[in-house]
C-alpha cells in the first residue's frame, strides 16, 4: 500500500483554480513532487521541492506543503491540464521512494 | 538534453525473469549526482516505484518485491538494467526508467523518463 494519499478523482470548471493534494507522514520532512501523465504517456515532472517547476512547465502550476500535506495548485486549469497527477517523495525512513495513488483531473 | 530508452522483450512467460535495459543517452550516466530508477504502472493503475541504483552501485528496492528485483549499472555502456524474476501475470505493466535527482536533502524528482515498455507475462 502507498504511503502517500491522494483522493482518486477531481473535477475543475476551464479557467478556474484546482487544488490536488497529497497526505502521507514523510511529508513532513521531505518535499512532494508531482508528475502529470496523459494517456499513453510518460510521466512528466511539473512540480519539485518547495516550489519550483522544471523549464518548460506553464507557471499555472505551483506547489505548497503544510504539515503532512503537500498541494498541487493550478491556477486557471486549461483543457490540456486533463491528466492523471501523481505526488511522489520520500519515504518515512528516507531511503525508499513512494508514489501516491494518483489524481484523475478532470476540466468542465 | 539526456534521454533514457527502455529495451527488452515483450513477452515473458510466468516463473522467469524479466529483464530489461534502459539506455543513457546525451549525458555520462556516471555524472552528477543521480539515481536511476526502475517505476511500473500496470494498466489503468498508478505508479509502483521498483527500486534505483546510485552512480556508486548502491541499490535500494521497493520492499513488496525486494526479494525479486536485481538493478545493476553497467557505465561503459551508459546503461542500468532490470531483473525481475519469478514472475507471475501480477507483474504485467508497462515499465519506465527515469532519472532521480535530489535537488537537496528535502526534495527529490524525476527529471527525466523513458517512453516506457509494456512488458506481459504470459505463457
Amino acid at each position: 500500500s502507498s504511503e502517500l494519499t491522494q483522493d482518486p478523482a477531481v473535477s475543475v470548471a476551464l479557467g478556474q483554480t484546482v487544488r490536488i493534494t497529497c497526505q502521507g507522514d514523510s511529508l513532513r520532512s521531505y518535499y512532494a513532487s508531482w508528475y502529470q501523465q496523459k494517456p499513453g504517456q510518460a510521466p512528466v515532472l511539473v512540480i519539485y521541492g518547495k516550489n519550483n517547476r522544471p523549464s518548460g512547465i506553464p507557471d499555472r502550476f505551483s506547489g505548497s506543503s503544510s504539515g503532512n500535506t503537500a498541494s498541487l495548485t493550478i491556477t486557471g486549469a486549461q483543457a490540456e491540464d486533463e491528466a492523471d497527477y501523481y505526488c511522489n517523495s520520500r519515504d518515512s525512513s528516507g531511503n525508499l521512494v513512494v508514489f501516491g495513488g494518483g489524481t484523475k483531473l478532470t476540466v468542465l | 538534453q539526456v534521454q533514457l530508452q527502455e529495451s527488452g522483450p515483450g513477452l515473458v512467460k510466468p516463473s522467469q525473469t524479466l529483464s530489461l535495459t534502459c539506455t543513457v543517452s546525451g549525458g555520462s550516466i556516471s555524472s552528477g549526482s543521480y539515481y536511476w530508477s526502475w517505476i511500473r504502472q500496470p494498466a489503468g493503475k498508478g505508479l509502483e516505484w521498483i527500486g534505483r541504483i546510485y552512480t556508486s552501485g548502491s541499490t535500494n528496492y521497493n520492499p513488496s518485491l525486494k526479494s525479486r528485483v536485481t538493478i545493476s549499472v553497467d557505465t561503459s555502456k551508459n546503461q542500468f538494467s532490470l531483473k525481475l524474476s519469478s514472475v507471475t501475470a501480477a507483474d504485467t505493466a508497462v515499465y519506465y526508467c527515469a532519472r532521480d535527482r535530489e535537488y537537496s536533502s528535502s526534495s527529490v524528482g524525476m527529471d527525466v523518463w523513458g517512453q516506457g515498455t509494456t512488458v506481459t507475462v504470459s505463457s
